[in-house]
């Protein structure tokens, strides 16, 4: 099927663990999204990469380290994990970087419980 | 970002039509509308956009005020499948690298 796909779908782990959240579309996109989705149920922005190239970056901390082998994938590595880091994270796509002109492909989502 | 404004919840009945309403003054011209949304336990779901006409699709209508400041999401009749949280979105158009900005959206019941 057509789709952006994350894995895992569950991730439990210790504070102070390093860990790794992996996307890929397979839609011939350009560009690839992570967005944080916390308890409160806010969508925020925290990467964008357009052909492997990084165009944003939502003043998110760095211990968060997204890596883009090729257009198809977007992973996210996240160091020493902190409570606050618990949320929902989503990986996205769209055609162009330029907006408005077309819709976000957005994955399942990865639950990430730090404890 | 332009900012918009979107009650915090409506409800409707299965099979009626639901009109969801979105106010966005500080429009400017390049900003298309866009609208989002979230199923439970799900990843948001692109629905429609538009610049200044009015524009349809499988899923939804959506009409755009004349003057650009408000704009209505219109589901032709509600299914139970339709509840959800859903955002109306300024993305700017042009050049420029655009991105989503997810406000709180509004939260749709629909009742059988």
């Amino acid at each position: 099927d057509t789709a952006v796909s994350q894995t895992p779908k569950y991730l439990v782990t210790q504070m102070g663990n390093d860990k790794s959240i992996k996307c890929e579309q397979n839609l011939g996109h350009d560009t690839m999204y992570w967005y944080k989705q916390d308890s409160k149920k806010f969508l925020k922005i925290m990467f964008s990469y357009n052909n492997k190239e990084l165009i944003i970056n939502e003043t998110v901390p760095n211990r968060f380290s997204p890596k883009s082998p090729d257009k198809a994938h977007l992973n996210l590595h996240i160091n020493s994990l902190e409570l606050g880091d618990s949320a929902v994270y989503f990986c996205a796509s769209s055609p162009v970087v330029t907006g408005g002109l077309n819709g976000y492909t957005f994955g399942s989502g990865t639950r990430l419980t730090v404890v | 970002d332009a900012k918009t404004t979107q009650p915090n919840s409506m409800e409707s009945n299965e099979e009626e039509p639901v009109h969801l309403p979105c106010n966005h003054s500080t429009i400017s011209g390049t900003d298309y509308i866009h609208w989002y949304r979230q199923l439970p336990s799900q990843g948001p779901e692109y629905v429609i956009h538009g610049l200044t006409s009015n524009v349809n699709n499988r899923m939804a209508s959506l009409a755009i005020a004349e003057d650009r400041k408000s704009s209505t999401l219109i589901l032709h009749r509600a299914t139970l499948r339709d509840a959800a949280v859903y955002y109306c979105i300024l993305f700017l158009g042009g050049t420029s690298y655009g991105k989503l900005t997810f406000g709180q959206g509004t939260i749709l019941t629909v009742h059988p």
